[in-house]
């Protein structure tokens, strides 16, 4: 069975500094891996995916097979980026989704 | 971007009764709703798959006669508590995939409904 596990409930941060939220999974296959993100009072919504292998709001997430980790970066953390962020991934069909436990990222200014 | 709301965002009720949750899909159609359960400080925890014209697929240890599951249109799933419990307390969520994800893997959350049972 797969499983995502996210290492550090809580992180915190200084503004300006890099940031790392952990993510590693099990999974036999080809696993599909994304990030998704929850600011305060608003729904989860799809930060991004390792297939696009985009950048969004300045974050990145390399698939490293060899590590089975998936953690997301991000140079220069900004105030704004202060929510839970949710590591998921998807083993199957019909994008039914495993999740981690979620870090909740705090950046100070 | 695709919109999902849910109602009631929140509801309280007495111990016995059944509560319904709705999820809709505003702006598309949702081939596939999912349904999950939060818990305090843990993840989200996914209880069932819901096809539009068919049954829902529940997840391992979830009851299918407590928890019902209703997915009647491309737009809507219902899930019902039955005889809810103070134990059945917990902050439900669901999220859709449309066909226009079919290619991008994108689920869209609701913005979930917590239920109090006393």
């Amino acid at each position: 069975a797969q499983r995502v596990t996210q290492p550090e409930k809580l992180l915190s941060v200084f503004k300006g500094a890099p940031v790392e939220l952990k993510c590693n999974y099990s999974y036999s296959g080809s696993p599909e891996l994304f990030w998704y993100v929850q600011y305060s009072r608003q729904r989860l919504q799809l930060l991004l995916r390792h297939i696009s292998r985009e950048s969004i709001k300045g974050f990145t997430a390399d698939l490293n097979k060899g590590e089975t980790s998936f953690h997301l970066k991000k140079p220069f953390a900004q105030e704004e980026d202060s929510a839970m962020y949710y590591c998921a991934l998807d083993a199957g069909s019909n994008y039914k989704l495993t999740f981690g436990k979620g870090t909740l990222l705090t950046v100070n200014p | 971007g695709a919109v999902v709301s849910q109602h009631p965002s929140r509801v309280i009720c007495k111990s016995g009764t059944s509560v319904k949750i709705e999820c809709r899909s505003l702006d598309f159609q949702a081939t596939t709703m999912f349904w999950y359960r939060q818990f305090p400080k843990k993840s989200l925890m996914l209880m069932a798959t819901s096809n539009e014209g068919s049954k829902a697929t529940y997840e391992q240890g979830v009851e299918k006669d407590k928890f019902l599951i209703n997915h009647a249109s491309l737009t809507l799933s219902t899930l019902t508590v039955t005889s809810a419990h103070p134990e059945d307390s917990s902050f439900y969520i669901c999220s859709a995939r449309g066909r226009a994800s079919k290619n991008t893997g994108e689920l869209f959350f609701g913005e979930g409904s917590r239920l109090t049972v006393l």
